[in-house]
């Protein structure tokens, strides 16, 4: 069975500093890795999507990579805002019956 | 486009009672599920449905019936309120059924069954 993790659940940093969440994912065989933001009492907005052929992708300050046969995924933040403070949640798209399975998130806050 | 739309925003339930929740997509998206979301677990998959006319059971999904009719719209029932399924529900959509798609989620319906 699939498990998610994100490690750690919650993190505190200061303004500029880049930081890096981990998501790692027991089965290799996966569609896609996806990243997600979640804002408080809010829904799920889609960062990155990684498919399984690929290595990264980037977009903006954002930097998400993927080793599939290790089972990790790093998300990392460079220059991080206070405006980044949000709940950041990694999903796994199963390759074999299209299940997405969830890490239970990292908590980010960034202090002025 | 309003993307993918649910409604209601927040439920009370009492034990035993039925409800409906709405969900919408108006991206002419294949792929729809929905999901439940606890505290400290992460999104779980409730139901799923590849098309209209076709469903599929997720993860957890006792106490929930769901139907799709049409391709915009897939809602979720529950059948017997009870405290257990008191939870964020989200409901998502996707192009396709493979794993190539981004999947978009819809804004939530918080529920809280007494």
């Amino acid at each position: 069975k699939q498990e998610v993790t994100q490690i750690p659940a919650a993190l505190s940093v200061p303004e500029g500093e880049n930081l890096v969440l981990n998501c790692s994912f027991t089965d290799s065989a996966i569609y896609n890795l996806q990243w997600f933001r979640q804002d408080p009492g809010k829904g799920l907005t889609s960062l990155l999507l990684i498919q399984s052929s690929q290595r990264e992708q980037t977009s903006g300050r954002l930097n998400a990579s993927l080793d599939k046969s290790s089972g990790r995924s790093t998300l990392y933040i460079a220059a991080s805002q206070p405006g980044d403070s949000a709940t950041y949640l990694c999903a796994v798209r199963m390759y074999n019956n299209n299940d997405m399975r969830f890490g239970a998130g990292t908590r980010l806050t960034v202090k002025p | 486009n309003a993307g993918v739309t649910q409604t209601p925003k927040f439920q009370v339930l009492k034990t035993g009672q039925s409800m409906t929740l709405q969900c919408a997509q108006d991206m002419n998206h294949e792929y729809m599920s929905w999901y439940r979301q606890d505290p400290g677990m992460g999104l779980r998959l409730i139901h799923y449905s590849v098309g209209a006319g076709i469903t599929d059971q997720g993860e957890v999904p006792n106490g929930y019936n769901v139907s799709r009719s049409t391709t915009e719209d897939f809602p979720l029932r529950l059948l017997s309120a009870a405290p257990s399924q008191t939870s964020v529900y989200f409901c998502a959509s996707s192009y396709g059924r493979d794993g190539y798609n981004e999947q978009f989620f819809g804004p939530g319906t918080r529920l809280t069954v007494l």
